[in-house]
């Protein structure tokens, strides 16, 4: 069974408005990591926050973390057409088995 | 730096025939992964290997074989291959975890169609 669900499962949005996903697991975790997949391409890593962490920023993106929810937001701040692509949280359980599971997915598509 | 490239990039197969998926990585990374994706399900973990000589099962093993006999190298063999074993594979490596590094790199994958 899949760790992360993101949510909503599509989301499209103007250029220039803040895109929100959000990432929900079922397990303590020692990390969450969100990753970018363009269209018919691997994924590419965006950011971790570590378990005792609460909140990342890097360039357009926030990240924030709450363990107690066991939740995870993703926000890109003045979306470009660029940024249209399918978006995945990954988690690496606190059972140290080496895992990273990811979950299914979120499709962001920016409106010219 | 190629970084993680797959071999072959797209290939048709007829039910029960067999084949075998080559990944390799020239940054002399530790951990590698197979996925694979299908619509609606996102990425699900195969096998995953922590190191040369050393391989394990993820969360959809069955059908399924690797071997790590290189640690730039991660192959992932079908015996028999079914329908349902029709999906994009993603090859995935990583630094480990005492170089305090999570990040994986992915290859393009590789796009499997079994008639």
């Amino acid at each position: 069974s899949q760790q992360g669900e993101e949510d909503p499962q599509a989301l499209s949005i103007q250029e220039g408005e803040n895109a929100t996903m959000n990432c929900s697991y079922k397990t303590s975790i020692n990390n969450l990591q969100w990753y970018r997949q363009n269209s018919g391409r691997g994924l590419v890593h965006l950011i971790l926050i570590r378990s005792n962490e609460r909140e990342k920023h890097s360039g357009r993106l926030r990240v924030t973390l709450d363990t107690s929810k066991k939740s995870s937001s993703l926000l890109i701040t003045a979306s470009r057409a660029a940024d249209t692509a399918s978006y995945f949280c990954a988690t690496e359980a606190m059972n140290r088995d080496d895992k990273i599971i990811f979950g299914k997915g979120t499709r962001l598509h920016i409106l010219p | 730096n190629a970084g993680v490239t797959q071999t072959p990039k797209f290939r048709v197969l007829k039910t029960g025939q067999s084949m075998t998926l080559l990944c390799a990585q020239d940054m002399n990374h530790e951990y590698m992964y197979w996925y694979r994706q299908d619509p609606g399900m996102g990425l699900r973990l195969i096998h995953y290997s922590v190191g040369e000589g050393t391989t394990a099962k993820g969360e959809v093993p069955d059908g399924y074989n690797v071997s790590r006999l290189k640690k730039q190298n991660f192959l992932l063999g079908l015996e028999s291959a079914a329908p349902s074993q029709t999906s994009v594979y993603f090859c995935a490596s990583s630094y480990s975890k005492r170089d305090g590094s999570y990040e994986q790199y992915f290859g393009p994958g590789t796009r499997l169609t079994v008639t």
